[in-house]
């Protein structure tokens, strides 16, 4: 078990351009977590799958953001249109459905718009 | 909604010193409580919680007690060494659908200093 992974781990970019996040849970876990933190605070709740479904997305999550785990592996993040506020890191944690809280969580990717 | 409020820090100790980080919270119910923990460099883990009240959740030597009539989980440690620098993150998780999402205060800065 080589733990939750996250690629890139680090990505800077200008404003309005797009930018992908993929994040590799731990193979047996069929939870994923999307969180994103700003420094100085913490971890907030953008979405979250169980296998391959989408079951919640938090109003933080608007129509630029778009997460996908198409086949209940791993998982992609999207954000279209990249705006300076977008700057933060990106947290993955994935958990087994019986002990969801009992979340592992990647590294992070940090995203700093230009 | 849900909140974590944690006690303002950073915090800077002597090794051997004895340790409080204050978390109080506001949820509707029952939520379950946790500490989660960030060495440098790594990604958050759980680090001790506790699911109804007046249960103790312990782990390394940390302890914390969910105390309802206060709804307050504050995180003690009798003796802490350099090891236990980190950034310390009180959180929250409802049952029902949002199971498994957490809510997390701003986080608390620890360094221990031999």
């Amino acid at each position: 078990d080589t733990g939750v992974s996250q690629d890139p781990r680090h990505k800077i970019t200008k404003r309005g351009q797009n930018v992908t996040f993929r994040c590799d849970p731990i193979s047996e876990h069929n939870r994923l977590y999307w969180y994103r933190q700003t420094l100085g605070q913490g971890p907030e709740f953008l979405t979250y799958f169980q296998n391959e479904a989408q079951l919640e997305k938090s109003r933080l999550l608007s129509d630029r953001f778009s997460a996908e785990r198409p086949k209940g592996s791993f998982s992609t993040l999207e954000i279209q249109r990249t705006e300076q506020g977008d700057s933060a890191m990106y947290l993955c944690a994935s958990s087994s459905e019986g002990l969801a809280h009992e979340q592992y969580f990647g590294p992070g990717t940090r995203l700093t718009v230009t | 909604g849900n909140s974590v409020t944690q006690m303002e820090g950073p915090v800077t100790l002597s090794e051997e010193a004895f340790l409080t980080i204050n978390c109080t919270y506001t949820a509707t119910g029952y939520p379950s409580l946790f500490w989660y923990v960030q060495y440098p460099g790594e990604g958050l883990q759980l680090l001790l919680k506790a699911t109804k009240a007046d249960d103790k959740g312990s782990n390394k030597g940390f302890e914390a007690t969910y105390r309802k009539e206060t709804t307050s989980f504050h995180l003690e440690k009798g003796s802490v060494q350099v090891s236990d620098s980190a950034v310390y993150f009180c959180a929250l998780s409802k049952g029902g659908t949002s199971y498994g999402k957490l809510t997390f205060g701003q986080g608390t800065i620890l360094t221990v200093h031999p």
